[in-house]
């Protein structure tokens, strides 16, 4: 069965600094997704980005950028220039059939 | 305008009171889906839909019922709610079998039983 392992609980940040939010995943079948989103205290689920197993080159969405390692199966999520808006839970996620797995969520703090 | 909505937002209520949560997507989406979060452990998958009268479970569907007798709608059935389905539940949608095809949320239902 697919996992998705994010180590990170929580995280702090410094307004405009880049920080890294770290997942892994595994999964045996050769074609699969890798999602991420954004929970703001509001609860709503956003999506943030998008890389695609057979991807060449790796994800980038504004601000946010995705670190595809395949051969580490680590899918991580750069975003760049923090801003305050940016706190929230972030969740990693993968598709590699019908069913989407999210990871536990990272929570961001990001300080003025 | 293209949503997810789910009903109702918030609900208190007490042990073995069955309950639904109406899910509608304005999306034609043939794919629907419900999810439990819990502190800790990210968002699971409670039961899944490909289509109209197809269902099928997730990881977590011990406790939980849903049907799927219009495109549109997808409710989410407790017959008797114990303490520990308390939670927030998401409804999703998406359009195709593209593995990158967008996943619509819900706006969540956040469930509290006594």
């Amino acid at each position: 069965a697919q996992k998705i392992t994010q180590t990170q609980p929580g995280m702090f940040v410094q307004e405009k600094e880049a920080v890294t939010l770290d997942c892994t995943y595994d999964t045996s079948d050769p074609s699969y997704g890798l999602f991420w989103y954004k929970q703001p205290s509001s609860g709503e689920m956003i999506f943030l980005i998008y890389q695609g197993s057979y991807d060449q080159q790796n994800a980038t969405e504004g601000r946010y950028s995705l670190n595809f390692q395949k051969a580490r199966k680590s899918a991580n999520l750069v975003i760049s220039a923090s801003q305050l808006g940016d706190s929230a839970m972030y969740f990693c996620a993968m598709r590699d059939g019908n069913d989407m797995r999210f990871g536990a969520g990272t929570r961001l703090t990001v300080k003025p | 305008e293209a949503q997810v909505t789910q009903n109702p937002r918030y609900l208190i209520t007490v042990t073995g009171k069955k309950l639904t949560v109406t899910c509608s997507q304005n999306m034609n989406h043939e794919y629907m889906s419900w999810y439990r979060q819990d502190p800790g452990l990210g968002l699971r998958q409670i039961y899944y839909s490909m289509n109209v009268e197809v269902t099928d479970k997730g990881d977590v569907p011990e406790g939980y019922k849903v049907s799927r007798k219009e495109k549109r709608n997808f409710p989410l059935i407790l017959e008797s709610p114990s303490p520990n389905q308390t939670s927030l539940y998401f409804c999703a949608s998406r359009g195709g079998v593209w593995l990158g095809e967008t996943q619509y949320f819900g706006p969540g239902t956040r469930l509290l039983v006594l």
